[in-house]
């Protein structure tokens, strides 16, 4: 069975910083990996992905992740946090089940910024 | 946008009433999911849709039952609300041949 664990449920972070969202998998073959972000009160969004290849993806918003294999992680960065990135950020993974591809979110990861 | 559209987008109703829930799409995806959303447990998946009167159960499927007649529409009924069901309920479809999802705004479902 596949899983995904974000460690902290809660981050805050002064506006300006560097921001790192962590996110540890577990599955047996190569995954499918994504960051969704989730504004109050919006559906979620997809930030970035990565299927295979460079293990350093960029996303929307400024946001990139790196895929380390050793490590089961695919963290989540920005190099400035700005205000407007106050939200929740969902890692996922996706497995293959017969012909259906089966998604399995973590629990979130609430991002508060401060001035 | 993935022209993805949910309605009602708030709804209040009471234990052991039925309660339809409306997805819409506007791009013929083949692939459509319901989830819902509770503080500490990300997204759960309902049920999902593979095709036209094509649907499978997800992971928390009790209780709830789907339907889909038409490609753009994907409807989530609880056939007798109860208060457990209190949640917010996602509708995704899937574009591209890995499992890319794009979500709905979202319907915030209250039971009394």
């Amino acid at each position: 069975a596949q899983s995904v664990t974000q460690p902290d449920i809660h981050i805050t972070v002064s506006e300006g910083a560097s921001l790192e969202l962590r996110c540890n998998y577990s599955y047996g073959a190569t995954p499918y990996l994504f960051w969704y972000v989730q504004s109050p009160g919006q559906g979620l969004q997809l930030l970035l992905k990565y299927f295979s290849g460079d293990t350093l993806v960029q996303g929307i918003k400024g946001f990139e992740a790196e895929f380390k294999r050793s490590q089961s992680s695919f963290n989540l960065r920005k190099p400035s946090v700005h205000w407007s990135d106050a939200a929740e950020y969902f890692c996922a993974v996706v497995r293959n089940s017969g012909g259906y591809q089966k998604v399995t979110f973590g629990t979130g990861t609430k991002l508060q910024v401060i001035p | 946008d993935a022209g993805i559209t949910q309605s009602p987008r708030h709804k209040v109703t009471e234990t052991g009433t039925p309660v339809t829930l409306r997805c819409h799409q506007t791009e013929n995806h083949r692939y459509m999911y319901w989830y819902r959303q509770d503080p500490g447990h990300g997204l759960r998946l309902i049920h999902y849709s593979y095709g036209v009167k094509d649907t499978d159960k997800g992971e928390v499927s009790d209780g709830y039952s789907v339907s889909r007649s038409k490609t753009e529409d994907f409807l989530l009924t609880l056939e007798s609300a109860t208060s457990s069901q209190t949640s917010v309920y996602f509708c995704a479809i899937r574009n591209g041949t890995v499992e890319t999802q794009y979500f709905g705004p979202g319907t915030r479902l209250l039971v009394l």
